[in-house]
């Protein structure tokens, strides 16, 4: 089993629709999560950093973290074409060893 | 701006060839990373240093070198041991907060192609 996990889509959707995206883990001791977004031959950017269980948001993104579940969301407001790309979930302890998931294909048509 | 510069952009390797990859950051991060990214798999980890003259293996270190002799610069070199050496290589780094590793940013990559 890997640690985290991602259906890979592609998910396809219409422009200013809600987007979610979600992982789940597997590892207890996991307490950082992150949401990074790569377009394609392009290195993933770091959308969203969490720490343990809750909600965070940046403008059209929300990450949603329950720790109870293993369960990491990121929702994405009034979608855009340009937010059409690859999502990769990540995790870590604390250390340097980050684990990341295979990422899911969004595309967002207008 | 600050930021992880990788090059080339686009790689080609021989049978038998050693070929480097280059990552520099001046982002005046104490750690560097190098990943490979497969289609439909996560990214793997293949070398971290978390400061200078020091480096770890990943988990796929086999047929890959590295050298950390700047804080600046962490290349990658793929040797002729890599059977399977096409993939898209990743440099990431990072800072450490004061309890923990702050998230990885990441260059754009490097396309390596075996000829």
């Amino acid at each position: 089993q890997k640690e985290v996990e991602q259906d890979p889509g592609p998910l396809s959707v219409p422009e200013g629709a809600i987007v979610s995206l979600n992982c789940t883990y597997s590892n207890s001791a996991f307490q950082y999560f992150m949401w990074y977004r790569q377009y394609s031959r392009k290195g993933p950017e770091l959308l969203m950093y969490t720490y343990s269980s809750g909600n965070k948001e940046d403008g059209r993104f929300t990450a949603q973290v329950d720790k109870s579940s293993k369960y990491i969301s990121l929702f994405i407001r009034d979608s855009q074409p340009s937010d059409s790309a690859t999502y990769l979930c990540a995790s870590h302890t604390g250390g340097f060893k980050t684990i990341f998931g295979a990422g899911t294909r969004l595309f967002v048509k207008a | 701006d600050g930021g992880i510069t990788q090059s080339p952009k686009y790689l080609f390797r021989k049978e038998g060839q050693n070929v480097t990859l280059s990552c520099e950051q001046n982002l005046n991060h104490d750690a560097m990373y190098w990943y490979r990214q497969d289609p439909g798999q996560g990214l793997r980890l293949i070398y971290y240093s978390q400061i200078v003259n020091d480096f770890q293996k990943g988990d796929i270190a086999e047929g890959y070198s590295v050298s950390r002799e700047k804080k600046e610069s962490f290349p990658l070199t793929v040797t002729s041991a890599q059977k399977n050496p096409t993939a898209f290589y990743l440099c990431a780094s990072s800072t450490q907060g004061a309890r923990r590793n702050q998230p990885q940013h990441f260059g754009d990559g490097t396309r390596l192609s075996i000829l």
